[in-house]
């Protein structure tokens, strides 16, 4: 199965101030169609997932434009801009290229210092 | 709007049965593929299931024999069958569409004596 490594774990950020998370896969996401499936997902507390952006840089709709992905081959960055208090979750990566065996990353907290 | 509402977790012994089920509304079950993903108390999200519009389906190795996915089109509902349910099986488990978009609120499994 493809591990996906998320780094920081936990990340304390401060209102209005940029944050960044990173995903590494232990193989290329790469799909056969050319097409990239890494997947970030917000879990707000006491709430359902949410996705916020999918094939690595496409934001879903109604996802506000401080929140941007990036990255290639096997790493990947979920960015921040400016940090707002509703922002405080978990956010996970997910990988969608080696199906059917999809895997999540562990996952890091958000939070406001 | 679409609406995925899962009910039928509860407390089960070790070795047990469980039937959960994903009412859709706004939303054709049949022609879309949908997948069920869980996640353990404080722990991160699990890719657990997959059903596709053509009725193929697909496990997560540690479900793989004991869960069983399937979904009734008249009913626009979707199913996941838990046998021979172990503690570690305890999570709040997730019907969710195959994009992972749409996700309902989650219903809570817990296995234990």
């Amino acid at each position: 199965d493809v591990v996906m490594t998320q780094s920081p774990l936990s990340l304390p950020v401060t209102l209005g101030q940029p944050a960044s998370i990173s995903c590494r896969s232990s193989q290329s996401l790469v799909h056969s169609d050319g097409n990239t499936y890494l997947n970030w997902f917000q879990q707000r507390p006491g709430q359902s997932p949410r996705r916020l952006i999918y094939k690595v840089s496409n934001r879903d709709s109604g996802v506000p434009d401080r929140f941007s992905g990036s990255g290639s081959g096997t790493d990947f960055t979920l960015k921040i801009s400016r940090v707002e208090a509703e922002d405080v979750g978990v956010y996970y990566c997910m990988q969608g290229t080696h199906w059917p065996s999809w895997t999540f990353g562990q996952g890091t907290k958000v939070e406001i210092k | 709007e679409v609406q995925l509402v899962e009910s039928g977790g509860g407390l089960v012994q070790p070795g047990g049965s469980l039937r959960l089920s994903c009412a859709a509304s706004g939303f054709t079950v049949s022609s879309n593929y949908m997948s069920w993903v869980r996640q353990a108390p404080g722990k991160g999200l699990e890719w657990v299931s997959v059903i596709y519009s053509g009725g193929s389906t697909y496990y997560a190795d540690s479900v793989k024999g004991r869960f069983t996915i399937s979904r009734d089109n008249s009913k626009n509902t979707l199913y996941l069958q838990m046998n021979s349910l172990r503690a570690e099986d305890t999570a709040v488990y997730y019907c969710a569409d195959g994009e992972l978009f749409y996700w309902g609120q989650g219903t809570l499994v817990t296995v234990s004596s």
